[in-house]
């Protein structure tokens, strides 16, 4: 079935540095990549996705890319606040169109 | 359009009692799935209902089940608690079945005492 593979598990960043969270996947049969952002005492919410016949998408700060030859995708936070201190989640759907979560990443942005 | 929701938002049991958490997609959805989370797992697929037909089911024991109704709406049942089960569970509902955006409410923050 599918595996997704997150890195890494926290991630330190000064306030207005760069921040990349990096996935991989094994199952070529997944075209949609999903990135869901959790605060603490809240559930996780999607900040960006992207699909298979995409390379790269953009929302403000926010940036996903993919490379599917390589099967992997990763999320680039550009000037990080404080308020981007979270747990963030990449996934990644396998058989029987079960969406399969990576383990996480605790990002935390100081001031 | 509202978003996820469930309820209770927490709740406290002891080993041994049964819970029942219920969770209302999104208008329009008709596939629900459920999860738990907790520090050490991250986040484990427990089933997914659609159209009031289980089609998905993780890797949990018996003890856990669920159904839906013919609104969407669903409910998860944990018999016979444990206190491994202490957990945050979360749902999520999406349109069908196909590679479509999740979209996860609050949680029930489940203690087992």
């Amino acid at each position: 079935g599918e595996n997704v593979e997150q890195h890494p598990s926290t991630l330190s960043v000064q306030e207005g540095d760069s921040a990349v969270i990096k996935c991989t996947y094994s199952d070529s049969a997944s075209n949609y990549f999903p990135w869901y952002k959790q605060e603490l005492g809240k559930g996780p919410q999607l900040i960006i996705d992207i699909r298979s016949n995409v390379g790269e998408k953009k929302d403000q700060r926010i940036a996903v890319t993919l490379n599917k030859t390589a099967k992997h995708f990763s999320l680039h936070i550009t000037e990080t606040q404080p308020e981007d201190s979270a747990v963030y989640f990449c996934a990644a759907y396998g058989g029987f169109q079960k969406l399969v979560f990576g383990t996480g990443t605790r990002l935390l942005v100081s001031p | 359009k509202a978003g996820v929701t469930q309820t209770p938002r927490y709740l406290i049991k002891t080993r041994g009692q049964q819970v029942t958490l219920s969770c209302s997609p999104i208008s329009g959805h008709r596939s629900v799935s459920w999860y738990q989370q907790t520090p050490g797992q991250g986040l484990q697929f427990l089933f997914e209902y659609f159209s009031e037909t289980q089609r998905n089911k993780g890797n949990f024991p018996g003890r856990f089940s669920g159904r839906q109704f013919s609104n969407s709406r669903s409910e998860m049942n944990v018999s016979t608690l444990e206190l491994g089960d202490s957990a945050l569970y979360l749902c999520a509902s999406r349109e069908g079945v196909g590679q479509e955006t999740q979209y996860f409410g609050p949680g029930t923050r489940l203690l087992v005492l």
